[in-house]
């Protein structure tokens, strides 16, 4: 059975750093994109951040492109994002999943961020 | 990259048909077919229900049926029943490991 796990969410200080890991089980790692996808509370889903299976290729939406860095491990089937400069509106609840171009397919239960002082 | 354009709520009684649309553009939805539909329970993880325009993962009924003509998608979801009520999520891919996502819709099963 596929599994994510995300972990490495917590409260964090406007400005501040936070780094966040995703592992995962149940299929060959290496092979597939990967994606982080946020929730701030009471919205929409909002798409982050998508890397390909060899970590060549990456990408960032608007909002998060210059503070957030997305990289993975394959070795250890292990994907990160880290977000720094956190502003109050990067709260939220945050995915990782499993991508095809077609869709992503497979999702983890996701990581809580609150950034507040 | 501006969210597509979804309709906020949609309704119906268990056992009708809704449709719920998503709108893009000539850059996203109407550029490849490579769209999805997620369905996301309150307090839950979205699940996947709908991906490359039409096809549906193992263990999604078929009650749930999608299309896309041109730079708008739609899910249909018939025979409403009463767990079907939860918030739906179309995403297109928008190239180079890139996507976007709607605004969703609530759907609520009367």
């Amino acid at each position: 059975e596929e599994q994510l796990l995300e972990s490495g969410g917590g409260l964090a200080q406007p400005g501040g750093s936070l780094r966040l890991s995703c592992s995962a089980s149940g299929f060959t790692f290496s092979t597939y994109g990967v994606s982080w996808v946020r929730q701030a509370p009471g919205k929409g889903l909002e798409w982050v951040s998508g890397i390909s299976g060899d970590g060549r290729t990456t990408s960032y939406a608007g909002s998060v492109r210059g503070r957030f860095t997305i990289s993975r491990d394959n070795s250890k089937n292990t994907l990160f994002l880290q977000m720094s400069s956190l502003r109050a509106e990067d709260t939220a609840m945050y995915y990782c999943a499993k991508s095809l171009f077609g869709g992503l397919i497979s999702w983890g239960q996701g990581a809580l961020v609150t950034v507040s002082s | 990259q501006s969210a597509l354009t979804q309709p906020r709520s949609v309704s119906g009684s268990p056992g009708q048909s809704v449709t719920i649309s998503c709108t893009g553009t000539s850059s996203d939805v109407g550029a490849y077919d490579y769209v999805s539909w997620n369905q996301q329970h309150p307090g839950k993880a979205p699940k996947l229900l709908i991906f490359d325009v039409s096809r549906r993962p193992s263990g999604v009924p078929d009650r749930f049926s999608a299309s896309k003509s041109g730079n708008t998608a739609s899910l249909t979801i018939s025979g409403l029943q009463a767990e079907d009520e939860a918030d739906y999520y179309c995403c297109s891919y928008t190239g180079t490991y890139t996507w976007v996502f709607g605004g969703g819709t609530k759907l609520t099963v009367l």
